[in-house]
């Protein structure tokens, strides 16, 4: 039973267009929310977090949205480029708790030059 | 400053066969914690560690071990390697603070498989 869900394995992009990557989560407690990008024989790497008092958060080329009544949540990258070609994790947790955190399968983003 | 460093990168078992696999972070984290991730699925926490001394079982801690003497080390072992341990394993630092985030720094993972 997955409590965080990417129910795209695989995204390919233009470059200079969107990239829109998606979870879903099922449990209402969760109130932090995280993204986390992974190169091949490399660890994941933190990317851009939100707290449910927030709806939106920007960071740079990354924005992450909040939609709390639809438990879903969705990063957007803007412009794509080459090296944002990686895994991207979705990660939902019951406070900033880090053995809370409860990870999505990941979704494979290619950004085609 | 390396960061999270593991070894081995990669490594075959023979069932029943028992190893460790090391973890050392250089960033004096108080949190430590060790996953697995398996093909399509999300990283599951096997256990975790809040500073020296003091471990605790996370989602999936059965056939594992560990053990935090140091701040900077934090092994896990596998004392009867099964197939169903075959998995890529990856160790994480943080320094959570109150009213800080939770930034979790991964290791680079080690492959293990059990034949």
């Amino acid at each position: 039973d997955q409590q965080v869900k990417q129910n795209s394995p695989s995204l390919r992009v233009q470059e200079g267009r969107i990239s829109i990557l998606n979870c879903d989560y099922t449990n209402s407690m969760f109130d932090y929310f995280l993204w986390y990008k992974k190169y091949p024989a490399e660890g994941p790497t933190f990317l851009i977090s939100i707290s449910s008092i927030k709806d939106k958060n920007e960071d740079g080329r990354f924005t992450v949205f909040l939609n709390k009544s639809a438990k879903h949540l969705s990063l957007h990258i803007v412009p794509s480029q080459p090296g944002d070609s990686a895994v991207y994790f979705c990660a939902a947790s019951k406070g900033e708790y880090g053995q809370n955190f409860v990870f999505g399968p990941g979704t494979r983003l290619s950004v085609l030059p | 400053n390396a960061g999270v460093t593991q070894t081995p990168k990669f490594r075959i078992l023979k069932i029943g066969q028992s190893m460790t696999l090391q973890c050392t972070q250089d960033m004096n984290h108080n949190y430590m914690y060790w996953y697995r991730q398996d093909p399509g699925m999300g990283l599951k926490l096997i256990y975790y560690s809040v500073g020296a001394g003091i471990t605790d079982k996370g989602e999936v801690p059965n056939g594992y071990n560990v053990s935090r003497s140091t701040t900077e080390d934090f092994p896990l072992r596998l004392e009867l390697a099964a197939p169903s341990q075959t998995s890529v394993y990856f160790c994480a630092s943080s320094d959570l603070r109150t009213g800080s985030t939770d930034t979790q720094y991964f290791g680079p993972g080690t492959r293990l498989t059990v034949l």
